[in-house]
C-alpha cells in the first residue's frame, strides 16, 4: 500500500532530550516535507527536501534539523527539544513541487503528537 | 509570499444539505490543493487543481486562477464529512512552497 509513514504517534519527553521523528514513503516521491499544526495557526512548514542531499527551510525551522540521505527516508530531529515545540507534526511526501509540480497531490502520514514537559 | 486566506471559519449544516468553501489567494499559482482533515487528525488529499474543474463523487472543486480564488463544493452532505478542509498554494513566483490557508471546520450535523 502506498504510504506516507511516521513513527512515533505519541511522544511525551522532557526539556533538552534529543529526540528524532522518523518518516519513510514508499512511492519514490521526490519531494518531501515536515509541517506542525498549532491551534488557530493552521500548517506550517518547517523543512522540505526536493530531492536527496537537498533540503531548505521552510517558515518555522529554528529548533529543528533534517537530513536527506535516502529518498525514502526523511527524519526529523529536535537536538534540545521545548515546551514551545509540543505540537502535531506532519511528514508529507509528493512526486515533485514547485513548477513542475504538474498533477503532484501531496500525502500525509499520520502525524506525531509531541509533548515536550 | 503568498497570502492564502479561507472562507467560512465555521460552518454548521444538517445532514443532507449542500456546501461551499472559498479558499482566496494573493498571486498566480502553479499549486492548488484541497485537503481534508478528519475528526481523528488524519489529513487526506481530496484535489489538485490549479486550474479548472473537477468532480469525485459528492465533491467537486473549481479553481478560477484568473481571478485568485478556488471553491470547494459539498453535495449532499454526510456526518463524515465533518472536520476541518485546507486549501494550500504555491505561487508562480518565489521559492514554490506550498502556503496553507488556516481552514474552514465543517461540522454536519445528522
Amino acid at each position: 500500500e502506498a504510504q506516507v509513514t511516521q513513527n512515533p504517534r505519541y511522544l511525551i519527553t522532557v526539556t533538552g532530550k534529543k529526540l528524532t521523528v522518523t518518516c519513510s514513503q514508499n512511492m519514490n516521491h521526490e519531494y518531501m516535507s515536515w509541517y506542525r499544526q498549532d491551534p488557530g495557526l493552521g500548517l506550517r512548514q518547517i523543512y522540505y527536501s526536493m530531492n536527496v542531499e537537498v533540503t531548505d527551510k521552510g517558515d518555522v525551522p529554528e529548533g529543528y534539523k533534517v537530513s536527506r540521505k535516502e529518498k525514502r527516508n526523511f527524519p526529523l530531529i529536535l537536538e534540545s527539544p521545548s515546551p514551545n515545540q509540543t505540537s502535531l507534526y506532519f511528514c508529507a511526501s509528493s512526486p515533485r513541487q514547485g513548477a513542475s509540480s504538474y498533477n503532484s497531490p501531496l500525502h500525509f502520514g499520520n502525524g506525531t503528537r509531541l509533548t515536550v514537559t | 509570499g503568498i497570502q492564502v486566506e479561507q472562507s467560512p471559519p465555521d460552518l454548521i449544516l444538517q445532514e443532507g444539505a449542500n456546501s461551499t468553501l472559498r479558499c482566496n489567494f494573493s498571486d498566480s499559482v502553479n499549486n492548488l490543493q484541497w485537503f481534508h482533515q478528519n475528526p481523528w487528525g488524519q489529513l487526506i488529499n481530496l484535489f489538485y487543481i490549479p486550474s479548472g474543474t473537477k468532480q469525485n463523487g459528492r465533491l467537486s472543486a473549481t479553481t478560477v486562477a484568473t481571478e485568485r480564488y478556488s471553491l470547494l463544493y459539498i453535495s449532499s452532505s454526510q456526518t463524515t464529512d465533518s472536520g476541518v478542509y485546507f486549501c494550500a498554494a504555491s505561487s508562480n513566483f518565489g521559492n514554490e512552497k506550498l502556503t496553507f490557508g488556516t481552514g474552514t471546520r465543517l461540522t454536519i450535523i445528522p
